[in-house]
């Protein structure tokens, strides 16, 4: 595709449901990042994949957050039992060729809402 | 990854040039600084970087000063569009650890008016 593509748009769950968003790199994007972005806020760094090297998953605020990718494709992000502090905005951003320069294209994002 | 100082916010006239300036006095020899900006609503956008000579894309000019201690994001003709919050990143561009995240500050909010 032309973009970095996220669904859902916008999700609402209740408190306590698991919740999975999806992240469409750019074709050909070796490097795949997924950031939060509370309210008012900046970024916080979740998780970044690089090839089939081990993701860096040094962002995961809990063990409720988990994140898979399968080769260079499609991404998803799970959050179990989810709490209302992880209502926010789930960024993915996918980089060329090992994060080639850091230059992150990133999604529109998913909105989620824990009620 | 170098700490930068950006003004919290700043407006602009339509037409006029918007001069975002970021100060990152601990920049080390090889790092680069990026620029990226986030629309309401939207995801971050990249704009451009550089090391030390200055750059220019069609979307903005960037100045680095001589020491690297500062540098300046112009966008020569604001249009109500260009309106977002417009973050300077220092870091190193990739390789070893220092390839991953991007550690976005609370950035300059640019409001340009009619």
């Amino acid at each position: 595709g032309a973009g970095v593509s996220q669904s859902p748009s916008n999700k609402v769950t209740e408190k306590g449901k698991d919740v999975e968003l999806r992240c469409d790199p750019i074709s050909g994007h070796t490097a795949l990042y997924w950031y939060r972005q509370r309210l008012g806020q900046g970024l916080e760094f979740l998780i970044y994949f690089q090839g089939n090297s081990a993701p860096d998953k040094s962002g995961l605020p809990s063990d409720r957050f988990s994140a898979e990718r399968t080769g260079e494709s499609v991404s998803t992000l799970t959050i179990q039992r989810t709490q209302q502090e992880d209502s926010a905005v789930y960024l993915c951003a996918s980089s060329p060729v090992q994060g080639f320069k850091n230059i992150q294209y990133f999604g529109a994002g998913t909105r989620l809402s824990v009620l | 990854d170098a700490k930068t100082t950006q003004p919290p916010s700043m407006d602009c006239a339509e037409g006029r040039a918007a001069n975002l300036p970021c100060n990152h006095s601990t920049i080390s020899g090889n790092e680069y600084v990026y620029w990226y900006r986030q629309i309401h609503s939207q995801g971050p956008q990249y704009i451009i970087h550089g090391l030390k000579n200055n750059e220019t894309n069609e979307m903005a000019s960037l100045i680095i000063t001589e020491d690297r201690k500062s540098s300046t994001l112009i966008l020569p003709h604001a249009t109500l569009r260009d309106t977002a919050v417009y973050y300077c990143i220092v870091r190193l561009p990739a390789g070893g650890t220092s390839y991953g995240k991007l550690t976005f500050g609370q950035g300059t909010i640019l409001t340009v008016h009619p």
